[in-house]
């Protein structure tokens, strides 16, 4: 089975500070997705990244980066947090050119900017 | 613009009714459609998928979905609910690409009454 892992599944930040939430898949799959997930909003994507040191923006790239310097590994980078960014943050993962085309997901962060 | 949209944002049914939440979709070319279901404190699990052929698809834990691409919907129905049902469920919307980008609706929160 397909694992991703999420390095924190709460996370509590000042205002200010640079916040790394961590990604890491053991299947070998070439794209990586960051999600932000809000009540009423559904999943929105931020970034994504279709292979090492690719990305591209997704719908609402708007104060975060990322990072991926492994294939198994896409860091998800808040620069400069602020209490807007309080949110849930999902990391998801999927083969290139695999016939099922579904997306796995981590357990997600929760994250609290004060 | 492509969009998927989860009209009922909450649900409530008693154990062993029937279920069925609603999913429309507005998508230029040929949808791949997905159905997610987020228990309390989890990642997505892939409930279940279409992709072409018959136009209701069975899924896990006894869910099926139909898909209406005269209405442009993919409903999920369950004939009898269980309290282990009770999560938030996303309906998404893709094409067959490289990139398994998805679209993802608002969430519909189900609650099951014993």
């Amino acid at each position: 089975d397909v694992k991703v892992t999420q390095s924190s599944r709460y996370l509590v930040k000042r205002t200010g500070e640079k916040v790394f939430l961590e990604c890491v898949q053991d299947m070998d799959h070439e794209n990586m997705f960051w999600y932000r997930q809000d009540p009423g909003l559904g999943l929105r994507l931020i970034y994504f990244s279709y292979d090492v040191k690719m990305k591209e923006k997704g719908d609402i790239p708007e104060g975060y980066s990322v990072s991926r310097e492994k294939k198994e590994r896409f860091s998800l980078i808040l620069e400069s947090a602020s209490t807007n960014q309080t949110s849930m943050y999902l990391c998801a993962s999927y083969l290139s050119g695999r016939v099922s085309y579904e997306q796995y997901f981590g357990p997600g962060t929760r994250l609290t900017v004060t | 613009a492509q969009s998927v949209t989860q009209p009922d944002i909450h649900i409530t049914v008693s154990e062993g009714a029937s279920l069925e939440l609603r999913c429309n979709y507005s998508y230029g070319a040929t949808p791949y459609l997905f159905w997610y279901v987020q228990s309390p404190g989890q990642g997505l699990q892939l409930l279940l998928k279409y992709f072409s052929g018959d136009t209701l698809v069975q899924g896990i834990k006894g869910f099926e979905a139909e898909f209406k691409r005269s209405q442009s919907s993919f409903n999920l129905r369950k004939p009898s609910v269980h309290w282990s049902d009770a999560a938030e469920y996303f309906c998404a919307v893709g094409a067959k690409s490289n990139t398994g980008k998805l679209i993802f609706g608002q969430g519909t929160t189900l609650q099951v009454k014993p």
